[in-house]
């Protein structure tokens, strides 16, 4: 089955400092990876997707991805964090055809952006 | 969060009882999908539906149903032979199954 792993539970960054949310994935094939933010007590939010092309993804909110095949490696990343982006992140996997290409989830990493 | 609603925000149900959860979305997306969201725990995928009239479990199916009469909507039934039912439940939409899913807003489940 496809997964992903989020190293850390939680990542601390001072506003106005870059941010970087650590995602690692195994997958068979070619991998087709999200990430979604979650402010408390809401639903998730999609940031952005790699399927194919540019290694660098682009998404919501001034966040962006790296994706790295090398390294199995698809690190959410801003160039200078907001207090409003403090909240929880997850990285997800695409499953394939049998599983209706549901998405596993890492199991988040709370992001804590100090003033 | 938009085009998907999550009914009701937060459920309170004694152990023994079964309690439906409701999600509906004006998307006209095809795929549907119910998440279970516990802490620390990432979120698991209950059942999926990619057509109307059809739906198949996912990881951690047992102690749950489904059904998807309409398009538009997928509910959720928490049954007494769900062991540990106290959780966020997150229901997710996408155009078709290969592309992004959207979120709802979820409900908060509490089984006493």
């Amino acid at each position: 089955a496809q997964s992903v792993a989020q190293p850390e539970d939680q990542v601390n960054v001072a506003e106005g400092n870059p941010l970087t949310v650590k995602c690692t994935y195994s997958v068979s094939g070619n991998p087709y990876l999200f990430w979604y933010v979650q402010y408390p007590n809401r639903g998730l939010q999609f940031l952005l997707k790699y399927i194919t092309g540019d290694n660098l993804v682009k998404g919501s909110y001034g966040f962006e991805a790296e994706f790295n095949k090398s390294q199995t490696s698809f690190h959410l990343k801003k160039p200078s964090a907001l207090v409003s982006d403090s909240a929880l992140y997850f990285c997800a996997v695409r499953d394939g055809a049998n599983s209706g290409y549901a998405l596993n989830f890492g199991k988040g990493t709370s992001l804590l952006v100090t003033p | 969060d938009g085009g998907i609603t999550q009914s009701p925000k937060y459920l309170f149900r004694k152990e023994g009882q079964n309690v439906t959860l409701s999600c509906e979305q004006n998307l006209n997306h095809d795929a549907m999908y119910w998440y279970r969201q516990d802490p620390g725990q990432g979120l698991r995928l209950i059942y999926y539906s990619q057509i109307v009239n059809d739906f198949q479990k996912g990881d951690i199916a047992e102690g749950y149903s489904v059904s998807r009469e309409k398009k538009e909507s997928f509910p959720l039934t928490v049954t007494s032979a769900q062991k540990n039912p106290t959780a966020f439940y997150l229901c997710a939409s996408s155009i078709e199954a290969r592309y992004e899913q959207y979120f709802g807003p979820g409900t908060r489940l509490t089984v006493t």
